[in-house]
């Protein structure tokens, strides 16, 4: 299985800052990388997909980037709705495969 | 819009098989190929892809529970479905159907249910 490894598993930040998240994936996966945000008790939403493709409806500060194995996350200017759970997903082989989270956290 | 709704018992005894079955509503006329997926989440913990089927019955599944496993789909009620086998305690998570839309190669979980817990106890 393609492990896929998150950074951090939690950050703290304030309303307004630029966070970023990345992912590392134990193998080359091109870039087939998604991005999902999760709110407790919800089921997560897609946010980025093919690692920088921005999902239909989803607000233009959160945006993402990087191909093979190194791929970031960002939010551009945090808003209290944002914090949550980020999972990174790859889809390049069976199993797809999910990173541990990060969970953002209000400073 | 696509709306996905999970079913099915929430407790279930260990050893015995767990059933659930997504029941998909909305936009019939919505075009594209896509992937009838099952993802569970424990308590706490991260998402774990279970496996996957299209309309035409090509099933994936995760090796780790592949034994186990089987999904089907029934597009005559748009619905598909979900058992495992022989469950243990470490089956207890909340399930969750989720439609893999497959677009120009790339492949995402545009789509899910709300999720629905099922616990494996006696």
């Amino acid at each position: 299985d393609i492990q896929m490894t998150q950074s951090p598993s939690s950050l703290s930040a304030s309303v307004g800052d630029r966070v970023t998240i990345t992912c590392q994936a134990s193998l080359d996966i091109n870039n087939y990388l998604n991005w999902y945000q999760q709110k407790p008790g919800k089921a997560p939403n897609l946010l980025i997909y093919d690692a920088s493709n921005l999902e239909t409806g989803v607000p233009p500060r959160f945006s993402g980037s990087g191909s093979g194995t190194h791929f970031t996350f960002t939010i551009s200017s945090l808003q209290p709705e944002d914090f949550a759970t980020y999972y990174c997903q790859q889809y390049d082989n069976f199993p797809y495969t999910f990173g541990q989270g990060t969970k953002l956290e209000i400073k | 819009q696509v709306q996905l709704q999970e079913s099915g018992p929430g407790l279930v005894k260990p050893s015995q098989a767990l059933s659930l079955t997504c029941t998909v509503s909305g936009d019939s006329s919505s075009s594209g190929t896509y992937y009838w997926t099952w993802i569970r989440q424990p308590a706490g913990k991260g998402l774990e892809w279970i496996g996957r089927i299209h309309t035409n019955g090509v099933t994936a599944y995760n090796p780790s529970l592949k034994s186990r496993v089987t999904i089907s789909v029934d597009p005559s009620k748009n619905q598909f479905s979900l058992r495992v086998n022989s469950v243990t305690a470490a089956d207890t998570a909340v399930y969750y159907c989720a439609r893999d839309r497959a677009v120009a190669g790339t492949f995402s979980f545009d789509h899910w249910g709300q999720g629905t817990l099922v616990t494996v106890s006696s």
